[in-house]
């Protein structure tokens, strides 16, 4: 039974409109929560996180934001980029304990 | 820079062999992390340990064991491969922060086939 979903496996976005991934959690404990960026033949690299005591995290054209009662967070990139094609996935942490969603493909279009 | 190195790119073993996959990192991380990543689940946890010698089971320990007798290397051992154990393995690496949890960051992973 998978903790955190996303439940988007693929997202297409026009380059300089905004991407929106979204990601639902199940685990009323999990206090700290991630995205990662995933190219093919690569591991996943740490793009922004955010603590359950806050509601947004910025960081550049990324911006995390997180609704504890719906328990959803969701990933704005704006603008979006070719470049920020990849795999994203989310994550969710409880002491040290981190689980992670299926994935979301976002493909930027030039 | 962190780095996590897991010791193969790519492996093809045997069904019933025994499979050792290693991991070190270099930045004396506390917690260390064993995912496998299929197509539609994502990255699930197999196991993690939080210091030497210690061990918790993830979502889909079955057919796994782990063994860490350093601080820096992390193992995952099939105990008798079988070829719904193929897979992307990734190995993950994390520090205690102040606030608790921290990023973890991973090895490029290893693309194991069983045949």
């Amino acid at each position: 039974d998978q903790q955190v979903k996303q439940n988007s496996p693929s997202l297409s976005v026009q380059e300089g409109r905004i991407s929106i991934l979204n990601c639902d959690y199940t685990n009323s404990m999990f206090d700290y929560f991630l995205w990662y960026k995933k190219y093919p033949a690569e591991g996943p690299t740490f793009l922004i996180s955010i603590s359950s005591i806050k509601d947004k995290n910025e960081d550049g054209r990324f911006t995390v934001f997180l609704n504890k009662s719906a328990k959803h967070l969701s990933l704005h990139i704006v603008p979006s980029q070719p470049g920020d094609s990849a795999v994203y996935f989310c994550a969710a942490s409880e002491d040290n304990d981190m689980r992670f969603g299926a994935g979301t493909r976002l493909t930027v279009k030039p | 820079d962190v780095k996590v190195t897991q010791s193969s790119r790519y492996l093809v073993k045997r069904t019933g062999e025994k499979v050792f996959l290693e991991c070190v990192q270099d930045m004396d991380h506390e917690n260390m992390f064993w995912y496998r990543q299929d197509p539609g689940l994502g990255l699930r946890l197999i196991y993690f340990s939080y210091d030497v010698k210690m061990k918790e089971k993830g979502d889909i320990p079955e057919g796994y064991s782990v063994s860490r007798e350093k601080k820096e290397r992390f193992s995952l051992i099939l105990e008798s491969a079988s070829t719904n154990q193929t897979s992307m393995y990734l190995c993950a690496s994390s520090t205690d922060g102040p606030a608790g949890n921290t990023e973890a960051f991973f090895g490029q992973g290893t693309r194991l086939t069983v045949v």
